[in-house]
């Protein structure tokens, strides 16, 4: 079963960008995922569908500010310009047949 | 405009059972799978079920197999979670999710406290 890793918390100043990763496990390099964010005190929001490609598609009303990339197993979310309202938790999401939704641990990202 | 709005949620003590709802709208609600996901208090996103677009097929967490059952109600547009012998570690906000294979909507959640 797919297993997704993503580091625990990350840091970048207004205005700036930042680039989280969310990295599949052996055997899942191929695996389209979804980003989604979740704002303090919020229920997640849909940010994205990206495919191994590193084409995405992404959600109603999604800032252009959120793009997407992939590398091998690695899945990458990258915000630009840098916004305060963007400190909010990112998780990222696949689906298998056998083991359906997965999550990974979610990374927090603080604005400084 | 896809709207997901939960209820049900509350405090009920341990071994005890409720009924949560998830009235979807602006979207075609027979077309699509469904998800449960839950959030404990202060930790990360946990799958808990689904159900396929005509309710012919369900899944479970482990977690919550034998406990739970997911259902739907496509003239009503709503989602049910039925949740039997509650514990302590159920407690959590539960959400409702659109899927097409990923998750693509969300409700608001509902807060289920398990507690004597």
């Amino acid at each position: 079963q797919p297993v997704l890793t993503q580091s625990s918390s990350a840091s970048a100043s207004l205005g700036s960008s930042v680039k989280l990763t969310c990295t599949l496990s052996s055997g899942h390099s191929s695996y389209i995922i979804a980003w989604h964010q979740q704002q303090p005190g919020k229920a997640p929001r849909y940010l994205m569908k990206l495919e191994g490609s590193g084409s995405y598609n992404k959600g109603s009303g999604v800032p252009d500010r959120f793009s997407g990339s992939s590398s091998g197993a690695d899945r990458y979310l990258t915000i630009s310009n840098l916004q305060s309202e963007d400190e909010a938790d990112y998780y990222c999401e696949t689906w298998d047949s056998n083991t359906l939704v997965v999550f990974g641990g979610g990374t927090k990202l603080t604005v400084l | 405009e896809v709207q997901l709005v939960e209820s049900g949620g509350g405090l009920v003590q341990p071994g005890g059972s409720l009924r949560l709802s998830c009235a979807a709208s602006g979207f075609t609600f027979s077309s699509y799978w469904m998800h449960w996901v839950r959030q404990a208090p202060g930790k990360g996103l946990v799958w808990v079920s689904r159900i396929n677009s005509d309710g012919s097929s369900t899944s479970y967490a482990d977690s919550v197999k034998g406990r739970f059952t997911i259902s739907r109600d496509n003239a009503k547009n709503t989602l049910y979670l039925q949740m039997n012998s509650l514990r302590a570690e159920d407690t959590a906000v539960y959400y409702c999710a659109r899927a097409w294979l990923l998750l693509d909507y969300w409700g608001q959640g509902t807060l289920v406290t398990v507690s004597s």
